[in-house]
């Protein structure tokens, strides 16, 4: 079972670059996060889904897309790469109720 | 306004022993929950625990237990029997509802425990 799955690992973009984070889970949860970490602070939510075909904004979408066109899928774009978005970016998922989120490895992510 | 509070940005323990956690938060919901996370220097973040606003009984899951005081808006989290295998760093994070059935995870700044052999 693996879970929650986020590629790439790395990523270096020049400024103006885009690009697609990729998530993935095998859980079949209908509720997926997207957060980012910036160093030695905690996560701050970006974008959420409640399900397939719904998404909302979180606190901090600025410079960011989402989609959500199946259950397992749940893609970050940016457009246009700025050094504000050099971060650490998570991916999670849960099932329902009170459960706890389930979280992807990350990608960490250099505007430069 | 900052919702969840960690006061305490680096601790020392000794391996075996205890060290507690601080979290304070606010919040109006009558209806919450705190989650703890621990993240190691590899980077994950893996679920500890959790508490819900209504459960009586303060939670627990092996050597991790969360000290719960409502009225003082604190969750503080216990780690028993250190081991160096605890230095990571730890969130404490709040429950607050987005819509019917879902929830959105608001995080302190995090606390780093070093665990001393």
């Amino acid at each position: 079972n693996a879970g929650v799955t986020q590629t790439p690992k790395f990523r270096i973009l020049k400024i103006g670059q885009s690009m697609t984070l990729q998530c993935t889970q095998d859980m079949n949860h209908n509720y997926m996060y997207w957060y980012r970490q910036d160093p030695g602070m905690g996560l701050k939510l970006i974008y959420y889904s409640v399900g397939a075909g719904i998404t909302d904004k979180g606190e901090v979408p600025n410079g960011y897309n989402v989609s959500r066109s199946t259950t397992e899928d749940f893609p970050l774009r940016l457009e246009l790469a700025a050094p504000s978005q050099t971060s650490v970016y998570f991916c999670a998922s849960r099932v329902h109720g009170d459960s706890p989120l389930h979280f992807g490895n990350g990608t960490r992510l250099t505007v430069t | 306004a900052q919702k969840i509070t960690q006061t305490q940005p680096g601790m020392f323990v000794q391996e075996k022993e205890a060290v507690t956690l601080d979290c304070t938060y606010d919040t109006s919901d009558p209806s919450y929950g705190l989650f703890w996370y621990k993240q190691p220097s590899s980077g994950e973040m893996i679920f500890l625990i959790y508490q819900g606003s209504y459960d009586q009984q303060n939670a627990t899951e092996g050597r991790y237990s969360l000290n719960f005081q409502k009225a003082r808006k604190s969750a503080n989290l216990v780690i028993s029997a250190s081991q160096l295998g605890d230095s990571a760093m730890y969130f404490c994070a709040m429950r607050e509802a987005l819509r019917s059935n879902d929830y959105k995870l608001s995080f302190g700044a995090g606390t780093t425990v070093t665990v001393r052999a």
